[in-house]
């Protein structure tokens, strides 16, 4: 079975900073981009950042560019999203999502349960 | 960067009707576009790809449509199941932008 498990979600100072994990089974991880898309609370769906299979290319919204990284370390099939300068407005639920192989562009058929990112003081 | 704007917002419907919600892009996206269900709490789960393609395990009532700038989502036959919020996505090329949503509520 194809799982996805978000970790790493906490309460975090404004200007502070969080890394998120996303732990993948049940698939070979690197054959596969993923991305990572948050959701605000009450709001709508917002993607973040992709990386391809290998990691050698990562792409990122204009909201976060600067100030969020992307990774993977395919040895643990884990993904990675290292949020640093946040702000009130970056809380929310953050989800990793799979991207199916060979598509045009990137759609997710496979999600996890998000992990709560709150920038508070 | 390519916007997405779904109409309605909100929906009111009941069990058995047939529903259609639009999601316009800013500019052409092909064929591109996906749909997402999401039900309070949870996290999304695809319909469709490719503007008409359906997701394995989606049930048939489920149907995507369009090109270019202008897409449908259509239900036919409403399930009590299927009163959710529903997103569009363009797959076309980054950012990978979603329309705001439609809620489908229970008339």
């Amino acid at each position: 079975e194809v799982q996805l498990l978000e970790s790493g979600g906490d309460l975090a100072p404004p200007g502070g900073s969080l890394r998120l994990s996303c732990a993948a089974s049940g698939f070979t991880f690197s054959r596969n981009p993923m991305s990572w898309v948050r959701q605000a609370p009450g709001k709508g769906l917002e993607w973040l950042s992709a990386i391809n299979g290998i990691g050698t290319n990562k792409y990122y919204a204009d909201a976060v560019k600067g100030r969020f990284t992307i990774s993977r370390d395919n040895s643990k099939s884990t993904l990675y999203l290292q949020l640093n300068s946040l702000r009130a407005e970056d809380t929310a639920v953050y989800y990793c999502a799979r991207d199916p192989e060979g598509t045009h562009g990137d759609y997710f058929d496979c999600w996890g349960q998000g992990t709560l990112v709150t920038v508070s003081s | 960067d390519i916007q997405m704007t779904q109409s309605p917002s909100t929906l009111s419907a009941s069990v058995g009707d047939r529903v259609t919600i639009t999601c316009r892009a800013s500019q052409s996206i092909s064929r591109w576009l996906a749909w997402y269900q999401q039900k309070p709490g949870k996290a999304p789960k695809l319909l469709i790809y490719e503007a008409s393609t359906l997701e394995s395990g989606v049930p048939s009532r489920f149907s995507g449509s369009g090109s270019g700038t202008e897409f449908t989502l259509t239900i036919t036959s409403l399930q009590p199941d299927d009163f959710a919020t529903y997103y569009c996505q363009q797959h076309n090329s980054y950012d990978y932008n979603f329309g705001q949503g439609t809620k489908l509520e229970i008339k």
